[in-house]
């Protein structure tokens, strides 16, 4: 088991919806981190919160909206989402953005479909 | 543009043979190192990394090893085990502290 908890684990949903995924860590990690993952492909950054501030927007597409309400949540509010956004979507975190040696710790992902 | 290449592909090992995996890379503000293995429907985990300053890190059957010079930095997994069938990713982490990563390697180690 991980220690970054992500939800739901598969979510299907059509375009016209709205959604969250969500993510806790219990680590009292201060960096927290959204990826997007296509099959056979690494991981791509899409945001990063420090100290509960959006810190780096990797220009993701508004529909995509990120929220942190505290050091140990991070959502991601979906809307109006295209079938190629259908992917793996990871949550991280690490004990701070720029401390050196500590490494970013994965959950396991929700798997989203979009119809 | 990758900032990080990584090679072979994919392999395929017998059990109890040594997986070889190879990265490169041309920038040379990169500060930490690590790897990651994940399985099919997982996330993935951190499996081992290392400083710039270090020449070999060895972590029971997993070692890295860099070479600050040449730029490259190397997993091998000694021992084989079926267990270790899985999807390998080399990373670098940058000055704006956003890690870069391998395009990945996928593992089978036959038994």
């Amino acid at each position: 088991d991980t220690e970054v908890t992500q939800t739901p684990k598969h979510l299907v949903m059509g375009m016209t919806n709205k959604k969250s995924l969500k993510c806790e860590q219990h680590m009292g990690h201060r960096a927290m981190y959204w990826y997007k993952q296509k099959a056979k492909k690494p991981p791509e950054l899409m945001f990063v919160y420090s100290y509960e501030k959006l810190s780096i927007n990797e220009s993701v597409p508004s529909r995509f909206s990120p929220e942190c309400p505290n050091s140990s949540l991070l959502n991601l509010h979906l809307h109006a989402l295209q079938p190629e956004d259908s992917a793996l979507y990871l949550c991280a975190s690490s004990h701070g953005v720029e401390q050196l040696n500590q490494p970013q710790h994965f959950g396991d992902g929700t798997r989203l479909s979009i119809l | 543009q990758q900032q990080v290449k990584q090679s072979p592909q994919s392999l395929i090992v017998q059990k109890g043979g040594i997986s070889i995996i190879n990265c490169a890379y041309e920038n040379t503000a990169f500060d930490y190192f690590p790897w990651y293995q994940q399985f099919p429907g997982k996330g993935p985990a951190l499996l081992i990394a290392i400083r710039p300053d270090v020449s070999e890190k060895k972590e029971g059957r997993f070692t890295i090893s860099f070479n600050k010079s040449a730029k490259q930095f190397s997993l091998h997994i000694m021992d084989s085990q079926p267990g270790d069938s899985a999807t390998y990713f080399c990373a670098a982490r940058n000055l704006d502290y956003k890690l870069s990563f391998g395009a990945g390697t996928t593992v089978t180690v036959r038994a």
